[in-house]
C-alpha cells in the first residue's frame, strides 16, 4: 500500500540553525512527493514538490530531493527563521489501493517546528 | 486568481445534528477533495469529486457524504454528528485530480458538543 512516515516532533531550533525533517514513503508505482506547511489556524500551503526520482524541489530556502533508492524525501533548510515556525507535512500522491487509476494524497503525521530568536 | 474558499470557517453543533460544509475551488479546477484533520488521526482522506461524480472515497462511515455541482463547487454533509467528528475539514482542488498538485482552502473547524 501507500504510506508516509515522517520524524516525530516537536523540533525546536534557534534562528539560523540547520533544519532537517526526515520523510520516508512506501508507494505503489511512481508517486509524486510533496511538502506542505500549516501555520496556526490556517489550511495547508504547498511548500515544494518533486514528481520523479532525483528531482529536487525548492522554495523559500527549503529543499527536498526525491530519492527512489532510499524511498525518502527529506526536507532541509540551511538557516531557519522565526517565521518558519509551523507544522510541516510530507505527502505523496499515488494510485489508490487495489490498482485504481485514481489518485489521492497520503500524509505523514506532521512535524511541529518551533524556531526561537 | 482567487484561492480555494471554504464556508463557514467555524461551526458549533450538538450531537445528533447534521452539518453541511461548502467549498469553492480555484477557477478552472474540476477536482475537489475533502480531508479531515484531527490531532489523533492526522489528515485523513474523505472523498474526491470530479465533474459532479465521486471518483474516490476514503474509509469513513456513510454519515459522511458529499456532492459536486456543475460549477465545481462542492459540499460535504455529516449527519447524526458524534463528538469524534470534531475536526478541521479541509478542501483541496486541482485541475484534473489528486495526482496533480492540490491547493488547499483554510478549512472549516467543526466543534461537536
Amino acid at each position: 500500500g501507500n504510506s508516509v512516515t515522517q520524524m516525530e516532533g516537536p523540533v525546536t531550533l534557534s534562528e539560523e540553525a540547520f533544519l532537517t525533517i526526515n520523510c520516508t514513503y512506501t508507494a505503489t508505482g511512481y508517486p509524486s512527493l510533496f511538502w506542505y506547511v500549516q501555520y496556526p489556524g490556517e489550511g495547508l500551503q504547498l511548500l515544494l514538490k518533486a514528481t520523479k526520482a532525483d528531482d529536487k524541489g525548492s522554495n523559500k530556502g527549503f529543499e527536498a530531493t526525491y530519492r527512489k533508492e532510499t524511498t525518502s524525501f527529506h526536507l532541509e533548510k540551511g538557516s531557519v527563521q522565526v517565521s518558519d515556525s509551523a507544522v510541516y507535512f510530507c505527502a505523496l500522491s499515488a494510485l489508490a489501493d487495489r490498482g485504481s487509476t485514481l489518485g489521492r494524497l497520503y500524509f505523514g503525521r506532521g512535524t511541529q517546528l518551533t524556531v526561537w530568536p | 486568481k482567487a484561492g480555494v474558499t471554504q464556508t463557514p470557517r467555524y461551526l458549533i453543533k450538538t450531537r445528533g445534528q447534521q452539518v453541511t460544509l461548502s467549498c469553492s475551488p480555484i477557477s478552472g479546477h474540476r477536482s475537489v477533495s475533502w480531508y479531515q484533520q484531527t490531532p489523533g488521526q492526522g489528515l485523513q482522506f474523505l472523498f474526491e469529486y470530479f465533474s459532479e461524480t465521486q471518483r474516490n472515497k476514503g474509509n469513513f462511515p456513510g454519515r459522511f457524504s458529499g456532492r459536486q455541482f456543475s460549477n465545481s463547487r462542492s459540499e460535504m454533509n455529516v449527519s447524526t454528528l458524534e463528538l469524534g467528528d470534531s475536526a478541521l475539514y479541509l478542501c483541496a482542488s486541482s485541475q484534473q485530480g489528486p495526482q496533480e498538485t492540490q491547493y488547499f482552502g483554510p478549512g472549516t473547524r467543526l466543534l461537536v458538543l
